[in-house]
């Protein structure tokens, strides 16, 4: 089925670890996007992706990097997991101009816990 | 900055009556769109319903219907014959229109439980 991808879909990591969180989309679309949901909060933009070759701080960038690999894939990296990143990752994808106006695609999302 | 506000953090409605999640937002944009996403147990995020804020008219799908108060910042959905299924986590969220940066703003959410 079209849509985008995340994986893994649970992880468990401890203090310091590092992780890289996938995601892939098959719709041509060309912005990504990755959202972090923590209770209380609602969904909050980490990084995104408007364009192949291009990426941009979101709201809480924070111990995060990320890599814009091709048009279908945007990976989100802990270089150093620490228990405050604990939350749900969520991966998006959108088309531009007009077409944004759709929303967003999203995968079904990563539920990190860092002990 | 665009920031969106959902004061009510849970709700409850008994199946088959209505139900009104508020939102209201703050922008100094002319042009955007308005969206509610519902999130059920499973995590999926789902577009329940969008708004181009240039159309007067209030969105409507199927028991779902907004109404949107421009001038007022307001973006309410409302949920006819509430059905079990529509327990779910509820989130108002913002985009502005046009542009290569799409970014969605979302509000803080509502939980919604239906009761038999």
């Amino acid at each position: 089925n079209a849509g985008v991808t995340q994986t893994p879909k649970f992880q468990v990591l401890k203090t310091g670890q590092s992780m890289t969180l996938q995601c892939a989309q098959d719709m041509n679309h060309n912005s990504m996007y990755w959202y972090r949901q923590d209770p209380g909060m609602g969904l909050r933009l980490i990084y995104y992706s408007a364009s192949e070759g291009t990426t941009d701080k979101g709201e809480v960038p924070n111990g995060y990097n990320v890599s814009r690999l091709n048009k279908r894939e945007f990976s989100l990296r802990l270089e150093s997991a620490a228990p405050s990143q604990t939350s749900v990752y969520f991966c998006a994808s959108s088309e531009w101009g007009q077409g944004s106006g759709y929303g967003y695609t999203f995968g079904s999302g990563t539920r990190l816990t860092v002990v | 900055a665009q920031t969106v506000t959902q004061s009510q953090p849970e709700m409850s409605v008994q199946e088959a009556e209505t139900v009104t999640l508020s939102c209201t937002y703050d922008t100094s944009e002319n042009n955007y769109y308005l969206f509610w996403y519902k999130q059920p147990p499973s995590r999926q995020m789902i577009l329940v319903i969008r708004q181009e804020a240039y159309k007067q008219q209030n969105a409507t799908e199927n028991r779902f219907s907004v109404n949107f108060q421009k001038a007022a910042k307001s973006f309410s959905l409302k949920i006819s014959d509430s059905q079990l299924g529509d327990t779910a986590m509820y989130f108002c969220a913002f985009m502005k229109w046009g542009g290569a940066t799409n970014k969605l703003i979302f509000g803080t959410g509502t939980l919604l439980a239906v009761q038999p």
